[in-house]
């Protein structure tokens, strides 16, 4: 079945740092591919879907210069987050819709612990 | 934009009881329909989902129900086991657009 590989599983850095995060489909191509938020015992907060090819498309409230996305080719969409600070600690997970189609079902990565020091 | 409600937020059952969680959503548009199930540190996986030309779905334990009048649908869990303990969430997705995910349910069955 259709996978989606995410890459670093966890991550731990000082402030200040850049971290990037892949997201990978592994069996099928994505031309979209989605960013997600989780805090703890929360809901999935959607950050960002990631267009090949062209710019991606933040949600409200979500800062283009300090998460950037690169979606280079049909298999891999990027997520960097820069100079990042204890409050970016979080779960950061990528989905990509099953077909590469939107309205399939999602099929999404293990997640990146990501923690700030 | 859509709205899904998802009740309850925690769901506590003795093993081999049936669960049950609710959701209901605001766009008329939305017709797809899935549910996901995520462990602990994991990403989310699609456990069942369901379209809206069809009022019912079954896989083995798991049914999934649709009401499109009263736009809600509702997951079904029989015979629960331990290993069913971890966060559902339900979505709604108009046509080809994003999915709106509820706020989740941590279900836990006692052996």
């Amino acid at each position: 079945g259709a996978v989606v590989s995410q890459h670093p599983s966890w991550v731990i850095c000082k402030s200040g740092t850049s971290v990037k995060i892949e997201c990978r489909s592994l069996d099928f191509q994505a031309t979209t591919m989605f960013w997600y938020r989780q805090f703890p015992k929360q809901s999935l907060m959607l950050m960002a879907t990631s267009n090949e090819g062209s710019k991606a498309t933040y949600e409200q409230g979500v800062e283009k210069d300090k998460f950037l996305i690169n979606h280079a080719s049909l298999t891999l969409s990027t997520l960097t987050v820069t100079s990042a600070h204890p409050e970016d600690s979080s779960f950061y997970i990528c989905s990509a819709p099953g077909g590469g189609s939107m309205g399939q079902p999602q099929h999404f990565g293990d997640g990146t612990r990501l923690s700030i020091l | 934009g859509e709205n899904v409600e998802q009740h309850p937020s925690t769901l506590s059952v003795q093993e081999g009881d049936s669960a049950v969680i609710k959701c209901t959503y605001s766009d008329s548009a939305s017709n797809y329909f899935p549910w996901y199930k995520q462990e602990l540190g994991k990403g989310p996986q699609l456990i069942i989902d369901i379209r809206s030309n069809v009022g019912e779905k079954k896989d083995q334990r798991i049914a999934v129900t649709l009401n499109k009048t009263a736009k809600h649908f509702s997951l079904h869990i029989t015979e629960t086991q331990p290993e069913d303990s971890a966060v559902y969430f339900c979505a709604a997705t108009p046509g080809a657009g994003k999915s709106t995910f509820g706020d989740g349910t941590t279900l836990t069955v006692k052996p």
